[in-house]
């Protein structure tokens, strides 16, 4: 089976244009989350879904930041505009139906801003 | 305090030792807690989970839980080279999965 799948998988901007993380998730899973991992911070969970619907943004740092989920199969995290502390490694994880804890992770995108 | 902590090491095992990484959490209603392993420029992957007080046994690895103390750990008996990774420790509070910091553990052949 094919595993969650993310693209790019690596991505390289200029500080102030915008980027899209695209995922699509492990076929039959109904949960959905959006991670970034630095040295610094870690991995952080910056958004998740449940059914398509977002349930829970608090991890979003600011409103440069969105996520969409316009159906089971696809969910996007863009960011606009982009700085260079936007840096990271971006993570898209699956669950299947549950409680969302036992979660598959896709092969990360790494966004590097200059 | 941050909600789940870790040593993030390097703590470093001889080849056929037993590794033991630990990890404290913050939240008392905590009910499920995890253990992913991640390589080096690779994503996390899940090993272990634990439910219940006290130990769980998977292979070489065991995972142990008080919930008195609030802490959380796991055992890698026999210790390999390709065990060399870092271990992070993820605890489910009220909403979502918190995950720590890791730690990074390399066995020496």
């Amino acid at each position: 089976d094919a595993g969650v799948i993310q693209s790019p998988r690596h991505e390289v901007t200029e500080m102030g244009q915008e980027v899209t993380l695209r995922c699509k998730p492990i076929s039959g899973h109904d949960y959905l989350f959006w991670y970034r991992q630095t040295m610094m911070r870690g991995l952080e969970l910056l958004i998740y879904f449940n059914n398509n619907v977002p349930i829970d943004d608090s991890g979003m740092p600011e409103d440069r930041f969105s996520a969409k989920m316009p159906n089971a199969s696809f969910s996007t995290l863009k960011i606009q505009p982009s700085e260079p502390r936007d840096s990271a490694v971006y993570f898209c994880a699956s669950s299947p139906p549950g409680l969302g804890e036992t979660q598959y992770f896709g092969p990360g995108t790494r966004l590097l801003v200059l | 305090q941050k909600e789940v902590e870790q040593n993030s090491g390097p703590l470093s095992v001889p080849e056929g030792a037993i590794a033991s990484l630990n990890c404290t959490y913050s939240d008392r209603g905590s009910q499920s807690f995890f253990w992913y392993r991640q390589y080096s420029g690779k994503s996390p992957e899940l090993i272990m989970f634990i439910y219940s007080n006290g130990d769980k046994e998977d292979g070489r690895f065991t995972a142990q839980l008080n919930k008195a103390s609030q802490y959380v750990s796991l055992l890698i008996r026999d210790s390999q080279p390709s065990d060399s990774a870092t271990y992070l420790c993820a605890v489910r509070g009220a909403q979502k999965l918190v995950f720590g910091q890791g730690t990074r553990l390399t066995i020496n052949p």
